[in-house]
């Protein structure tokens, strides 16, 4: 099983160009998500997905854009890099009922500079 | 390389001893609970759960403790073995029905041989 696939594993950017971090699963989970991983601060949720054609901000979805065309794929776009968005970014996806766990990709090491 | 920053609070634990690592979370309304486990260079991987109905719940080697009295979660790692080396996350599900999980800053488990 795969799980969770994102691509790229790292990346470094320059200010104001954009990019889009892939996710992919392929456990048919309806629910998926994508969080930032910052020093000393935990994940926080950027945005996640109830389902294709669902989806909605978590705590810091400022500077990022999602969307869901399909039960498989979750791409989350930077539209104008900004340092601030330097950061490990992780896709998480999970069943379609309350209380269960989520399985994470591997990351995405981003850089801006 | 490390995926978590450098300020994380650090528990050291003699390899054979049991390990605690406490998560105090803020929603007395949270209804469900987790642990992951994130290695250097990894998303986070479940570990074990438990439901705000319950104090206690025991997996292999784990024991997941909930104290909602004082809003207090902790997580006993039995016979620690230098594969628990880690930072563990725990992580609240704020609002019943929905997939906003969120997570602590972390600890960083080092176990010494």
């Amino acid at each position: 099983n795969a799980g969770v696939t994102q691509t790229p594993k790292f990346q470094v950017l320059k200010t104001g160009q954009s990019m889009t971090l892939q996710c992919a699963q392929d456990m048919n989970h309806e629910y998926m998500s994508w969080y930032r991983q910052d020093p000393g601060m935990g994940l926080r949720l950027i945005h996640y997905s109830v389902g294709a054609g669902i989806t909605d901000q978590g705590e810091v979805p400022n500077g990022y854009n999602v969307s869901r065309s399909t039960t498989e794929d979750f791409p989350l776009r930077l539209l104008s890099a900004a340092p601030s968005q330097t950061s490990v970014y992780f896709c998480a996806s999970s069943r379609r009922r309350e209380n269960t766990e989520a399985f994470f990709g591997q990351g995405t090491r981003l850089t801006v500079v | 390389g490390e995926s978590v920053g450098l300020h994380l609070p650090t528990l050291s634990v003699q390899e054979g001893d049991n390990s605690i690592i406490n998560c105090a979370y803020s929603n007395s309304a949270s209804d469900y609970f987790i642990w992951y486990k994130q290695e250097s260079g990894k998303g986070p991987q479940f570990i074990i759960d438990i439901r705000s109905n319950m104090d206690k719940r025991q997996g292999q080697r784990v024991t997941v403790l909930l104290n909602k009295t004082v809003k207090h979660l902790s997580l006993q790692i039995a016979a620690t073995q230098p594969g628990d080396s880690a930072v563990y996350f725990c992580a609240e599900n704020r609002a019943s029905g929905t997939y906003k999980y969120i997570f602590g800053t972390g600890t960083r488990l080092k176990v010494l041989a």
